[in-house]
């Protein structure tokens, strides 16, 4: 099973676009990688998902390089609003094996 | 449009009493449905998911419990709780034979143990 890393917490400022970075060394052939974004006291809210190379949405890119070792969730041109904490999982396609990043905290600030 | 249902919202009970939780969706058929729990600050833990009626496949062992009685309906249970099953209760539902793991979560229930 793919062991997962993310930063505790990042800060930055409105208007800048953020890069959140999950390690997934072990990850296998057949999982896919998704980015959840949660705010205090809610469930968890899905943001992106993808399999390799690049994956945009009215929100966010995910940019996963050839080896998929890693993935990077970009928030273009952030807001005080996007203060959440933000979940990288790794989730198998076949077998509903899902790992679950610790969450990285986010902070923006004015 | 689908939504889920988690109740109650919040809940304080004592060390060794029983527990129940429930989760139900309206809007979707067949879903496949997941519990997790959450302590204080820390990340998601699955516990149990189903992708069908009676069909439960637990994650961590320990003294809780799922049922799905019904296609939307998805319960947890213990019979006595520990003061570490204290967290925050999440049921999530997503679209079955999916590999896009979009799972939709619920309010969620805050549980205390004493």
């Amino acid at each position: 099973l793919a062991k997962i890393t993310q930063p505790i917490s990042m800060d930055s400022y409105e208007g800048q676009e953020v890069n959140i970075t999950c390690s997934h060394n072990n990850i296998a052939t057949n999982d896919y990688i998704t980015w959840y974004q949660q705010f205090p006291s809610q469930g968890p809210r899905f943001i992106i998902q993808g399999y390799k190379t690049k994956v945009t949405n009215e929100v966010a890119s995910l940019f996963i390089p050839a080896d998929r070792k890693s993935s990077t969730l970009s928030l273009p041109r952030v807001s005080l609003s996007d203060t959440a904490v933000y979940y990288c999982l790794v989730a198998s396609g076949s077998n509903y094996q899902l790992i679950w990043g610790a969450g990285t905290k986010l902070i923006i600030k004015p | 449009s689908q939504t889920i249902h988690q109740w109650p919202a919040t809940l304080v009970q004592p060390v060794g009493s029983p527990l129940s939780l429930e989760c139900t969706v309206e809007g979707t058929s067949n879903p496949n449905l997941y519990w997790y729990r959450q302590a204080a600050g820390r990340g998601l833990q699955l516990l149990f998911y189903s992708v069908g009626i009676g069909q439960i496949s637990s994650e961590v062992p320990q003294n809780l419990s799922a049922s799905r009685p019904q296609d939307r309906q998805f319960i947890l249970s213990s019979k006595k709780l520990l003061l570490s099953d204290s967290g925050f209760y999440l049921c999530a539902w997503e679209r079955a034979g999916t590999t896009v793991y979009e799972q939709y979560f619920g309010p969620g229930t805050r549980l205390t143990v004493t």
